[in-house]
């Protein structure tokens, strides 16, 4: 089985620019998490979404983040503009069930310059 | 002080030891998980418990409810097993699994 596919892998943008992450679930893997990670503050979620609807935002950071899932199969995060400081590796995790393990995708390594 | 907090931050052994690494959390959990993240970056889950211990080759996790605390034990340590150790609770009575991570135990093993 094909795990959680995140694209792309590195992204390298200038500050002001819109940046787009995209990601692909586990085919029936009903929940959907992004996730931040960085140095200072380790692993933190932004958003879950469970069954294409989003249940928990609290943690998108500002109003410049907004994520959408249009199907059970893929989902976005974008950030507009963005800024130096949204510097970090973006991790987006599925789960079958709220209790199952999250498999996570590889990642998106993002740098704003 | 942050819910879930882990220790040592860095660990250094030799080839063939024994390790372990702990974690401690202040909130009621229904689970915890142990997650491996290698310097590639990629992130795999290990185990998800809620009482007693897991085994899987030579990683042995247990966890004990009562002191809310979890350790990940590594027998026989090789290299490959450098990478950081990750400790993540998921809230008792969360609606959802939303995880609540430690900071991470960076460990190196040495041939």
């Amino acid at each position: 089985d094909a795990g959680v596919i995140q694209s792309p892998r590195h992204e390298v943008t200038e500050m002001g620019q819109e940046v787009t992450l995209r990601c692909k679930p586990i085919s029936g893997h009903n929940s959907l998490f992004w996730y931040r990670q960085t140095m200072m503050r380790g692993l933190e979620l932004l958003i879950y979404f469970n069954n294409n609807v989003p249940i928990d935002d609290s943690g998108m950071p500002e109003d410049r983040f907004s994520a959408k899932m249009p199907n059970a199969s893929f989902s976005t995060l974008k950030i507009q503009p963005s800024e130096p400081r949204d510097s970090a590796v973006y991790f987006c995790a599925s789960s079958q069930e709220r209790h199952q393990p999250q498999h996570f995708g590889d990642g998106t390594r993002l740098s704003i310059l | 002080k942050n819910e879930v907090e882990q220790s040592p931050q860095n660990l250094t052994a030799q080839e063939g030891e024994f390790i372990t690494i702990n974690c401690s959390y202040s909130v009621g959990i229904s689970a915890l998980h142990w997650l491996q993240q290698h310097p590639g970056g990629g992130i795999v889950s290990l185990f998800m418990l809620s009482s007693g211990k897991k085994k899987h080759g030579r990683l042995i996790a247990t966890i004990n409810i009562q002191e809310k605390h979890s350790s990940l034990h590594i027998t026989a340590s090789h290299p490959r097993d450098s990478a950081v150790y990750i400790c993540a609770v998921l809230a008792g009575g969360t609606s959802y699994g939303k995880l609540t991570f430690g900071q991470g135990t960076i460990l190196t093993v040495h041939p």
